[in-house]
């Protein structure tokens, strides 16, 4: 199976920050990566497909970016809506497909 | 709008079964594969399986081999998932998602594009 390790585990943070989550392959998906924003108590909301495709209706701050085993999930300039858990996703191999831990990102 | 709604929340004992509906409506149904995810209370998300809503056919993760089935009935535009031998550490919200493909020569990639609400089952004696 590939693991999928997101780096920091938890984030405080600042509206108005910029703030990266990190995402590693135990091997490589080539751009096959998702990323996605989960908040208490709702489902996953898909944020970015194919490492660096924003989502239809995602706000342009969100972006993704990386290749081959290692990928990054960036927010330009955090808005207060944007605190919640957030997960990577690989799906180059589908047997099975692979989520990161999940990076809950906080308010500092 | 595309929307996937699904069925209530369960009590079970275990040992029992559990059997999720999840309805689509807003798109053809046919079209794309269904997915199922459950995340474990305070846990991170974990992949069980796919349907193909066309043809039937399904793909299961290993862990869940032999507990698992998918179905489908494409009358009603709705997948069902039923989970067999249920245990506490069943205990989870069970999410279906719709998966859309990108392409790669011959080779399709999916990802989960619209998430149900989830349902809630809890395992307990």
């Amino acid at each position: 199976d590939i693991q999928m390790t997101q780096s920091p585990s938890t984030l405080s943070a600042s509206v108005g920050d910029r703030v990266t989550i990190t995402c590693r392959a135990s091997q490589s998906i080539s751009s096959w990566l998702a990323w996605y924003q989960q908040k208490p108590g709702k489902a996953p909301k898909l944020l970015i497909y194919d490492a660096s495709s924003l989502e239809s209706g995602v706000p342009l701050r969100f972006s993704g970016s990386g290749s081959g085993t290692e990928f990054t999930l960036t927010i330009s300039s955090l808005q207060p809506d944007d605190f919640a858990t957030y997960y990577c996703q690989q799906y180059n191999t589908y047997s099975p497909y692979t989520f990161g831990q999940g990076t809950k990102l906080e308010i500092k | 709008q595309v929307q996937l709604v699904q069925s209530g929340a369960e009590v079970k004992k275990p040992g029992a079964s559990v059997k999720f509906s999840c309805k689509a409506s807003g798109y053809t149904f046919t079209d794309y594969y269904m997915y199922w995810v459950r995340q474990a209370p305070g846990q991170g998300l974990e992949w069980m399986g796919w349907i193909n809503p066309n043809s039937g056919g399904a793909n299961y993760a290993q862990k869940f081999q032999g507990r698992v089935t998918m179905t489908r009935d494409t009358s009603i535009s709705t997948a069902y998932m039923e989970l067999s031998r249920l245990r506490s550490d069943d205990t989870a919200v069970y999410y279906c998602a719709r998966g859309r493909y990108s392409s790669s020569g011959y080779q399709y990639y999916y990802y989960m594009d619209v998430w149900g609400k989830g349902t809630t089952v809890t395992v307990s004696s």
